[in-house]
């Protein structure tokens, strides 16, 4: 069946631009995660949806990173402001949820340059 | 805080085996990952271990869990040209949401 598929696949942006990152995770997962990659580091955790709502939200950097997932299925981080810090991969999991979700499967990511 | 250590780089012989260890610092690790990604596309679950385990075999990988030690390791048996990426060791607390990754270790074969 397909994967978590991820939108668009690069993007760049100029500083202090906003940026959408859209996330379609496999049917029938319940579970969605954001993390973000920074060049030669693994992926870090951003936020995690249970269905609709933000469950754990305790990776987002700052106030200018947010994340809606509305109808519990396509979510979309949005980031304010963009610095050029904020460059880096940005990959979305999504998971069966409940005692499931220790399997988490990764889309191909995002990659957003901030100029 | 959690935190994941795994050695920066591995090269090996193609045919040889592949070991790549990993360290981690949570004792309540429940859940224990081996992930691969190829230059440009994304994470690949390979396998994962539950804390509770001291080995899991499948096919040419084998893990081995020293929880004790808090030492997770990868066994790549008859390694090929196409077992070249970065293999990033993770865990995840049972009562956890995210999962937490180590850097990675960058496994290169030579002929």
């Amino acid at each position: 069946g397909a994967g978590v598929s991820q939108t668009p696949s690069n993007k760049v942006t100029e500083k202090g631009k906003y940026v959408e990152l859209r996330c379609d995770p496999i049917s029938g997962h319940t579970a969605l995660y954001w993390y973000r990659q920074s060049l030669g580091q693994g992926p870090e955790f951003l936020i995690y949806f249970q269905g609709t709502g933000a469950a754990d939200d305790s990776g987002l950097p700052n106030d200018r990173f947010f994340a809606v997932r509305p109808e519990g299925s396509v979510s979309t981080l949005k980031i304010q402001r963009t610095e050029r810090g904020d460059s880096a991969v940005y990959l979305c999991a999504s998971s069966l949820g409940g005692t499931a979700n220790y399997e988490q499967y990764f889309g191909p990511g995002t990659r957003l340059t901030v100029t | 805080g959690e935190d994941v250590e795994q050695s920066l780089f591995l090269s090996v012989r193609e045919g040889d085996s592949s070991v790549i260890n990993c360290t981690y610092t949570d004792s309540s690790s429940t859940y224990l990952y081996w992930y691969k990604q190829e230059p440009g596309a994304g994470l690949q679950l390979l396998t994962y271990i539950f804390s509770n385990m001291d080995m899991k075999q499948d096919q040419r990988l084998t893990v081995l869990l020293n929880k004790k030690d808090k030492h997770l390791s990868l066994r790549i048996a008859d390694t090929q040209t196409g077992d070249s990426a970065i293999y990033f060791c993770a865990e995840k607390d049972s009562s956890a949401s995210k999962i937490i990754f180590g850097s990675g270790t960058r496994l290169s074969i030579r002929p």
